[in-house]
């Protein structure tokens, strides 16, 4: 099984729709994140948690929530899908490695399209 | 100014050939430097990263870091079409990545 595992992998939605993105882990980290990707842009951080009570918004988070259910779990919501939220949507978890490095893992990715 | 900032390329060099890849970033406060590369549709991976200036190397790869100047570089020795993908700069302290270079090695 996959460190870092989100579903949807692929979600179609209308505007205006409640969407939710999952993201579960396996490598016991304490840091979540969520990034969405757009072609030309790169990644953008959209929220981010260094443990079950910290969670703290990125550049981008606007339009979006978060819930950390648990250390292994980190769901990001949609409350009214734009279609402007069309994009490719990373999960990611970090540990400090033995050089203190804060690495990131991510997962395979959501795809999510709002029409 | 972007707190990270990428040639978005494409950067194309013959294979065997030397591949440069560059970035430059605002934060001066910033301590850690990632290089990740992301094939197409499929997500980033870390290649290397490094915090202290000068050259770290690993294989065919070589992270280089100048804090006095702001920026970070990646090397690509001896480059294959295997190493064809977008690569995107990330500083640690802000959670932030540059937009990325695109990379073909060509045969």
């Amino acid at each position: 099984d996959a460190d870092v595992t989100q579903t949807p992998r692929n979600r179609i939605t209308k505007t205006g729709k409640r969407i939710m993105l999952e993201c579960s882990q396996t490598k016991g980290h304490d840091r979540m994140y969520w990034y969405r990707q757009d072609p030309g842009l790169g990644l953008r951080l959209i929220y981010y948690s260094f443990d079950v009570k910290d969670i703290n918004k990125g550049e981008i988070s606007d339009g979006y929530s978060v819930s950390r259910q648990a250390q292994a779990k980190f769901s990001l919501s949609l409350e009214s899908a734009i279609p402007n939220q069309t994009a490719l949507y990373f999960c990611a978890t970090s540990g400090l490695d033995s050089s203190g490095a804060n690495v990131l893992t991510f997962g395979a990715g959501s795809r999510l399209t709002v029409l | 100014q972007k707190e990270v900032e990428q040639n978005s390329g494409p950067l194309s060099v013959p294979e065997g050939a030397i591949a440069s890849l560059n970035c430059t970033y605002s934060d001066r406060g910033s301590q850690s430097f990632f290089w990740y590369r992301q094939y197409s549709g499929k997500s980033p991976e870390l290649i290397m990263f490094i915090y202290s200036n000068g050259d770290k190397e690993d294989g065919r790869f070589t992270a280089q870091l100048n804090k006095a100047s702001q920026y970070v570089s990646l090397l690509i020795r001896d480059s294959q079409p295997s190493d064809s993908a977008t690569y995107l700069c990330a500083v640690s302290s802000k959670l932030t990545f540059g937009t990325g270079t695109q990379l073909k090695v060509e045969l």
